[in-house]
């Protein structure tokens, strides 16, 4: 298995809904990453996981909270967002922190609309 | 801030031909990079990669320069294919166990047929 799995690839929440991103890699991977992507724009890093432990927090507003319940999984959990948070949702893994080696792998995102 | 941006936002090559994507860095500190190709609805791929101890680098149809003197990087594709077509973007990763990868502003490739 060489993929990163995102659910669901299609979101849409009101800003007094709470939801959860999820995303999964069975490839021994030790580092995972959430990225938020904006349209026309490169992504941008949120958070990064390195042995199931947040070591980066990119100055993410607390309405977005990752948890990593164990070395495959990610999850990020929304709550009350604002319409300026829809954006494609990415999440990745490396093998090692900094994606040394093959870089980093991708999944395909989640598309969330805020209404 | 530091920052690693693209020349040109948007490029068209003729099939068959070839390309070259460039890439600037401003962190001179970065040693490592990657080149990662979107395609619409997807997720980054990876393309290819290169350390600052490298200045060339080849793959499938595609090879990596890194000139260090200057910050530039670029990306060249051999005999493009329809399916080239894509936004490429190249990123950027500063000391080895240092986890932010940093991606530049991407440029899109069409493919004319």
């Amino acid at each position: 298995d060489t993929e990163v799995t995102q659910t669901p690839k299609h979101l849409v929440m009101g800003m007094t809904n709470k939801k959860s991103l999820k995303c999964e890699q069975h490839m021994g991977h030790r580092a995972m990453y959430w990225y938020k992507q904006k349209a026309k724009k490169p992504p941008e890093l949120m958070f990064v996981y390195s042995y199931e432990k947040l070591s980066i927090n990119e100055s993410v507003p607390s309405r977005f909270s990752p948890e990593c319940p164990n070395s495959s999984l990610l999850n990020l959990h929304l709550h009350a967002l604002q319409p300026e948070d829809s954006a494609l949702y990415l999440c990745a893994s490396s093998q090692w922190a900094g994606g040394r080696g093959n870089g980093y792998t991708f999944g395909s995102g989640t598309r969330l609309t805020v209404v | 801030g530091e920052s690693v941006g693209l020349h040109l936002p948007t490029l068209s090559v003729q099939e068959g031909d070839n390309s070259i994507i460039n890439c600037a860095y401003s962190n001179s500190a970065s040693d490592y990079f990657i080149w990662y190709k979107q395609e619409s609805g997807k997720g980054p791929q990876f393309i290819i990669d290169i350390r600052s101890n490298m200045d060339k680098r080849q793959g499938q149809r595609v090879t990596v320069l890194l000139n260090k003197t200057v910050k530039h990087l670029s990306l060249q594709i051999a005999a493009t294919q329809p399916g080239d077509s894509a936004v490429y973007f190249c990123a950027e990763n500063a000391n080895f166990g240092n986890e932010k990868l940093t991606f530049g502003t991407g440029t899109r490739l069409t493919i004319i047929p």
